[in-house]
């Protein structure tokens, strides 16, 4: 298993500032994953982050409204640009548990980021 | 779009009954999995089935999966009012290990 802490754990944003969101695991993970919770909404993925290559983006989503860093394999950090209230939103860091087999395995969350955007 | 198509979206039962959520997916698994997020919080890993899997069980869990007709459904039974949560499917049907989430039922057990 892996233990993600993510924080903040809220927060109420003005409208045109920027947050950076943290995650933080307690092992050694090749693939962590960036999901948006809208309210009352399913997950969607915002990007893929391996430590030392850029994040994989997801349709719908930049890297100027999105920047993510991925320092290192226990570590990364997601900013929400230029913040709307259209961002209001849960926003999620999971990490892989990946089989042996190769196929995707289950997905271990961080108790989410919860942004107000005024 | 969503990959998992979810119903109902809303399910209120009774302490003790049992509560069955259904998920269809459009494109071919290697696997489904089942997670449970309690009132906004972080999603929790319940199970996972095989394409090659039929049925599945782990407590008062049972998953069974079609794949011929691209449905899965978790069955609960003997809820408990802890039980109250949303639970929703995801598939591997993104690619690159990537899971791909279903809308979700919010599942609400009365005491």
């Amino acid at each position: 298993s892996a233990v993600i802490s993510q924080k903040p754990s809220r927060d109420i944003c003005q409208r045109g500032t920027s947050l950076t969101i943290q995650c933080q695991v307690d092992s050694q993970v090749t693939m962590m994953f960036w999901y948006r919770q809208q309210p009352g909404q399913s997950l969607t993925l915002i990007a893929t982050a391996n430590q030392g290559s850029e994040a994989t983006y997801e349709s719908g989503f930049v890297i100027d409204k999105f920047p993510i860093s991925r320092p290192n394999l226990t570590f990364s950090t997601l900013t929400v640009s230029n913040m709307s209230p259209e961002d209001s939103s849960i926003y999620l860091c999971s990490v892989l548990k990946t089989w042996t087999g190769g196929s995707t395995g289950e997905l271990f969350f961080g108790e989410g980021s919860r942004l107000t955007v005024l | 779009s969503q990959q998992g198509e979810e119903d109902p979206q809303a399910l209120s039962i009774q302490e003790g009954e049992n509560a069955t959520m259904n998920c269809s997916y459009k494109t071919s698994i290697n696997n489904l999995q089942w997670y449970r997020q309690n009132s906004g919080r972080g999603l929790v890993h319940l199970i996972l089935i095989r394409s090659n899997e039929r049925e599945k069980h782990s407590g008062r869990l049972r998953v069974t999966l079609d794949t011929s007709k691209k449905s899965s459904s978790l069955l609960i039974t003997a809820s408990r009012a802890a039980d109250t949560a949303s639970y929703f499917c995801a598939t591997d049907a993104g690619g690159a290990q990537k899971l791909v989430f279903g809308q979700g039922t919010r599942l609400t057990i009365n005491p």
